[in-house]
């Protein structure tokens, strides 16, 4: 069970809209609709951002969106605010009780 | 609300075995659906999942960890117990844990504890 590949950064100005690609297997993202994607501050613990793929927990922006092609999960982040800059990783369920996260992704808004 | 809360050791040698511990509160342990996880992050890099443990006394663990990996769980005392053997300096990282979202084969963490830093040094 590897990590799942996520770009180790990627950036966009204000208001510009970046997508985080993470690439697994058949085995863990192809293979069921369970990825969730987490942001993570320097210094502070993970906060949930999507769920399921798709889902929003209450008090997400709706500015964050999450989709899934094969074994490669996306999260976009359009209108791309000051406040968006931190670290985004990717979990999807492996089965057997198993969960894998992604190596992470530093944003940077320009 | 719910709220978790690691608490353990600090400091820990080489080849001893770190045990850490999960009080929650908010929902409990036995109710149907339940689960509680580890994962952990060592110092500048990326979370690791370690371990689940689920209301039924099931149980997951990472792969890689397995064999060093032992999650329990005490429903009177709210608390979850992750314990981890042969400790090395690698293993030197913030350890959370975190209450699972979803049911089923749904797992996402909605809740998370502050963490507990763990150095592995002689």
């Amino acid at each position: 069970q590897s990590a799942l590949t996520q770009p180790r950064s990627v950036s966009g100005s204000p208001g510009q809209s970046v997508t985080i690609s993470c690439t697994g297997t058949s085995s863990d993202v192809g293979g069921y609709d369970y990825v969730s994607w987490y942001q993570q501050h320097p210094g502070k613990t993970p906060k949930l951002m999507i769920y399921e793929v798709t889902e929003r927990p209450s008090g997400v922006p709706g500015r964050f969106s999450g989709s899934k092609s094969g074994n490669t999960a996306s999260l976009t982040i359009s209108g791309l605010q000051a406040d968006d800059e931190a670290d985004y990783y990717c979990c999807s369920y492996a089965g057997s009780y198993t969960l894998v996260f992604g190596g992470g992704t530093k944003l940077t808004v320009l | 609300q719910i709220t978790l809360k690691e608490s353990g050791p600090t400091l820990v040698n080489p080849t001893q075995t770190l045990t850490l511990t999960c009080t929650v509160s908010g929902f409990s342990l036995g109710a149907s659906g339940v689960a509680v996880g580890w994962i952990r992050q060592p110092p500048g890099k990326a979370l690791e999942w370690l371990a689940l443990i689920y209301w039924d006394d099931d149980k997951g663990y990472s792969p890689s960890l397995r064999r060093r990996l032992t999650i329990s769980k005490d429903t009177s005392k709210n608390q979850v117990v992750l314990s981890l053997t042969n400790m090395d300096p690698v293993d030197t990282a913030t350890y959370y844990c975190a209450h699972r979202g979803g049911s089923g084969w749904s797992h996402y963490f909605d809740y998370w504890g502050q963490g507990a830093l763990v150095t592995v040094s002689s």
